[in-house]
């Protein structure tokens, strides 16, 4: 199957500051990549579906000021959480397809950690 | 909108049979995925249906009803590895064919 990269796989930082978590689709270009979050016990919950080229499309109750995507090419997508709070540790999780009635390939998943 | 069920832990011996359901209801029915996930780790694809009826693949098998909005996921012949999350996952047409996920099923495997 498609190969989806997630960087970093972990980070810690520090509240207040901004981490960038950058997904890639390896061997496929994506039209489309979808950013999930994870809390511990819990299922994936999407937050932004983001197409290559145009604003992303952001889920009820998720701050598009605080999370941040940009997918300025067809194999790049990138979140970054402006302004973390410990409350925003979490797995966070991104996927790829390359159209609309593709599959969906997820990505190995960023652990992230606001102290 | 999208409501996705699905038990939220179960427990087998290894060897044994175990059957996962998940209901759903969603306007633009077009697939229905389910997903195993180790903690700490992404989730890796299992099995497809889009249309009613069975899909076998080795240990793993899938159910489909679309009528009843049901599907069940069926792990046999039950191995410690298997002790995982278990995501069971929709795709709506009519939402630009977003999959949404269910809340999982933590399967216990029990020597």
């Amino acid at each position: 199957g498609a190969v989806v990269s997630q960087h970093p796989s972990r980070v810690i930082c520090k509240s207040g500051t901004s981490v960038k978590i950058e997904c890639r689709s390896l061997d496929f270009q994506a039209t489309t990549m979808f950013w999930y979050r994870q809390f511990p016990k819990q299922s994936l919950m999407l937050m932004a579906t983001s197409n290559e080229g145009s604003k992303a499309t952001y889920e009820q109750g998720v701050e598009k000021d605080k999370f941040l995507i940009n997918h300025a090419s067809l194999t790049l997508s990138t979140l970054t959480v402006t302004s973390a709070h410990p409350e925003d540790s979490s797995f966070y999780i991104c996927s790829a397809r390359l159209g609309t009635d593709y599959e969906q390939y997820f990505g190995p998943g960023t652990r992230l950690t606001v102290t | 909108g999208q409501n996705i069920d699905q038990p939220t832990e179960m427990t087998a011996t290894e060897g044994a049979i175990v059957q996962i359901n998940c209901t759903y209801q969603t306007s633009g029915f077009n697939g229905l995925f389910w997903y195993q996930q180790h903690a700490g780790e992404a989730p890796t694809f299992l099995s497809y249906n889009v249309l009613d009826g069975l899909e076998e693949k080795g240990r793993f098998s899938s159910f489909l009803s679309r009528s009843k909005g049901y599907s069940y996921l069926l792990l046999k012949e039950l191995q410690m590895k298997d002790s995982a999350s278990y995501l069971c996952a929709v795709r709506d047409i009519t939402a630009g064919n977003k999959l949404t996920f269910g809340g999982g099923t933590r399967v216990l495997v029990k020597p």
